[in-house]
């Protein structure tokens, strides 16, 4: 069964620019949630969704932004870059989000200059 | 909102020795799992809980699911080198549109020869 695919691994953006975020979940897994990882703030919760639609929202700004395909599949962008932004963006399926655990992708690792 | 305190940060054992690591948090969670994330991968889970006062083995991996909902703890016996990574344990409310998972700080684990 493959696991969870992120794309691409890695970015170098700009400051200013837009970057969109791929994920292919675990087939048959409906949710998919993205978290942000940094050395400062830890693993921060993003927003989650579940039959392309989004469940639930983490304390991040409006330039956040996320969507889901019907295939489960799910895209995350950021607009309008800031150097804060750099890190490794995790995507993470899971059956429904509410029983078992999440199976994470290897990540985005993006870069801001 | 939810806070987890994992402790401790960092662990630097003999291999061969047996560790020991929790989490506590201000809220309850009807789940806690255990991850270990070594450089340039995603979390990959180590141990799920589902009760409270549930204990689970994974080989040489023990965690338990506190009795009152709020903590839990993992063990690792008999260490070797490839125990090195970075250990988080999360917590999730599987209610409402709370199906999110909190995360620790992490704790890095490093197994001396």
């Amino acid at each position: 069964k493959a696991g969870v695919t992120q794309t691409p691994r890695y970015l170098i953006k700009t400051r200013g620019q837009q970057v969109t975020l791929s994920c292919s979940p675990i087939s048959g897994h409906r949710s998919v949630s993205w978290y942000q990882q940094t050395p400062g703030q830890g693993l921060q919760f993003l927003f989650e969704y579940f039959s392309e639609t989004q469940r639930n929202k983490g304390n991040f700004p409006g330039r956040f932004s996320g969507r889901q395909f019907s295939n489960s599949r799910s895209e995350m962008n950021v607009s309008t870059l800031e150097l804060g932004d750099s890190a490794l963006y995790l995507c993470a399926s899971s059956l429904d989000g509410l029983s078992g655990g999440y199976t994470f992708g290897s990540g985005t690792r993006l870069t801001v200059v | 909102g939810q806070q987890l305190n994992q402790s401790p940060q960092s662990m630097f054992i003999q291999e061969g020795e047996d560790v020991s690591m929790n989490c506590t948090s201000s809220s309850i969670f009807n789940t806690w799992l255990w991850y270990k994330q070594e450089p340039g991968e995603g979390p990959v889970l180590l141990i799920a809980l589902y009760k409270a006062g549930e204990l689970t083995s994974n080989g040489r991996l023990t965690a338990q699911f506190g009795i009152t909902r709020k903590d839990s703890f993992l063990n690792i016996s008999a260490s070797i080198p490839s125990d090195v990574g970075i250990y988080f344990c999360a917590g999730r409310i599987s209610s409402g549109s709370a199906r999110q998972l909190t995360f620790g700080s992490g704790t890095q684990l490093t197994v001396l020869p």
